[in-house]
């Protein structure tokens, strides 16, 4: 199974403070995801993205969140002014074509807001 | 939207027995997969199965897409498989949704 990275594995941040969570996929894939996990709760969908650009986005993915692929590469998710309900497991997910192909998951990054 | 129904809510079996894990989804899909998250919380795809049945050593998954509901067999259950089983459908759009899970715990 192809691997996503992601990065940081944990990060504990201020409340109030911006947080960058990266990703790193494969290059030819060209679906990507972002989801978040409360502690104890299910997988909760936060966007899409295909071709730069956000294909669709949940209610929760307000104007706090941001994505973007920069260079290309590394796809991230900005968070900003976080809050302590911010606090969760954040997963990125790609896969590499339409709506009938399997979503492969990375580590996670488990953000603490303190 | 789409609601999706995972039952039991949990689970618990002696190692060795053989279990069902059940999905039912409230509109059509485009796509169903089963995930396994791990004691340390990873995801791990388990099936990509949108219709019909699918085996991958002591698993297997069968969905019928015209009843909306989709299931997960465990055989011969070892304490590795402890963790939290997790159905998610794909809708037309780009939008996943995940059931609520059941939680397994295999006793030795």
């Amino acid at each position: 199974e192809p691997e996503v990275t992601q990065t940081p594995s944990h990060q504990v941040t201020q409340m109030g403070q911006e947080v960058i969570l990266r990703c790193v996929p494969i290059s030819n894939h060209l679906y990507f995801y972002w989801y978040r996990q409360i502690l104890g709760q299910k997988v909760e969908f936060l966007v899409s993205f295909y071709n730069n650009e956000i294909s669709e986005k949940s209610e929760i993915f307000d104007d706090q969140f941001s994505v973007e692929r920069p260079d290309g590469s590394n796809f991230t998710l900005k968070i900003r002014s976080t809050k302590l309900e911010d606090s969760a497991m954040y997963f990125c997910a790609r896969k590499t074509s339409g709506s009938t192909d399997t979503q492969y998951f990375g580590p996670g990054t488990r953000l603490t807001v303190l | 939207g789409i609601q999706v129904e995972q039952s039991p809510p949990d689970l618990i079996l002696q190692e060795g027995a053989n279990s069902t894990l059940r999905c039912n989804f409230s509109d059509s899909v485009n796509n169903l997969q089963w995930f396994h998250q791990n004691p340390w919380g990873q995801l791990i795809n388990l099936f990509y199965i949108p219709s019909g049945t699918k085996q991958n050593g002591r698993l297997s998954a069968t969905t019928v897409a015209t009843e909306r509901y989709s299931l997960l067999y465990i055989s011969s259950s070892q304490t590795t498989d402890s963790g939290v089983y997790f159905c998610a459908v794909l809708t037309g759009g780009f939008k996943t949704i995940f059931g609520a899970g059941t939680r397994l715990f295999v006793k030795a």
